[in-house]
């Protein structure tokens, strides 16, 4: 069953604003994932950040995992309308299964 | 191939039929999951392969589900007996070397959606 929690469930911004999404789940970690799903298609993997890691970057994306209070929190800077989607954060558990938030659908306003 | 490939795209079914779904995985991945996705949120993890054998199968509605990978073929996930509340995207994705190596990230496939009427 779903054990991740995303906030916002929502975000509505201007383009060229970053947007911010976080995320938390229960279990104890092997990794962190974030993925995008653009409307009714595919999920698409976007970043992983170990347990062992805080921080990790990649282009305009800033991913931070603070493993004590078992939450992680996506940053897009300077967004663009193409960056609109639906954003999942997935948790790997010690089983190597990924457990799912339920999203935050990013609206990028031109 | 250099994608994860799902097919059929749709796929409608009335209630108590089967349905079969098929997923071919990026070459030389080593890892398969199957995922069920409901009203856009909520992935539900199902199965998942490493080469043709089960890894993980606590997801799986044993009653009717049943998936397979067997080699030179398409992976399947087969639903018998179809009920109102499997109706959802289903996702497939693959993972390289796996998790022996260190790769964890998961490739999609673009779902096939199931409507069981």
């Amino acid at each position: 069953s779903q054990q991740g929690e995303e906030d916002p469930q929502a975000l509505s911004i201007q383009e060229g604003e970053n947007a911010t999404m976080n995320c938390s789940y229960k279990t104890s970690i092997n990794n962190l994932q974030w993925y995008r799903q653009n409307s009714g298609r595919g999920l698409v993997h976007l970043i992983l950040i170990r347990s062992n890691e805080r921080e990790k970057h990649s282009g305009r994306l800033r991913v931070t995992l603070d493993t004590s209070k078992k939450s992680s929190s996506l940053l897009i800077t300077a967004s663009r309308a193409a960056d609109t989607a639906s954003y999942f954060c997935a948790a790997m558990d010690s089983n190597y299964q990924l457990i799912w938030g339920a999203g935050t659908k990013l609206i990028i306003k031109p | 191939g250099e994608e994860v490939a799902q097919t059929p795209k749709h796929l409608v079914r009335g209630e108590g039929q089967k349905a079969k779904l098929y997923c071919a995985p990026i070459k030389g991945h080593s890892y398969v999951f199957w995922y069920q996705q409901v009203l856009k949120n909520e992935f539900k993890f199902l199965i998942s392969f490493q080469n043709e054998n089960v890894f993980d199968e606590t997801g799986m509605p044993k009653e009717r589900f049943s998936a397979k990978c067997l080699p030179n073929s398409p992976c399947s996930l087969e639903i018998q007996a179809t009920k109102l509340e499997d109706s959802a995207v289903y996702f497939c994705a693959s993972s390289p070397s796996g998790l022996a190596g260190g790769r964890y990230e998961q490739y999609f496939g673009p779902g096939t959606r199931l409507t069981v009427t």
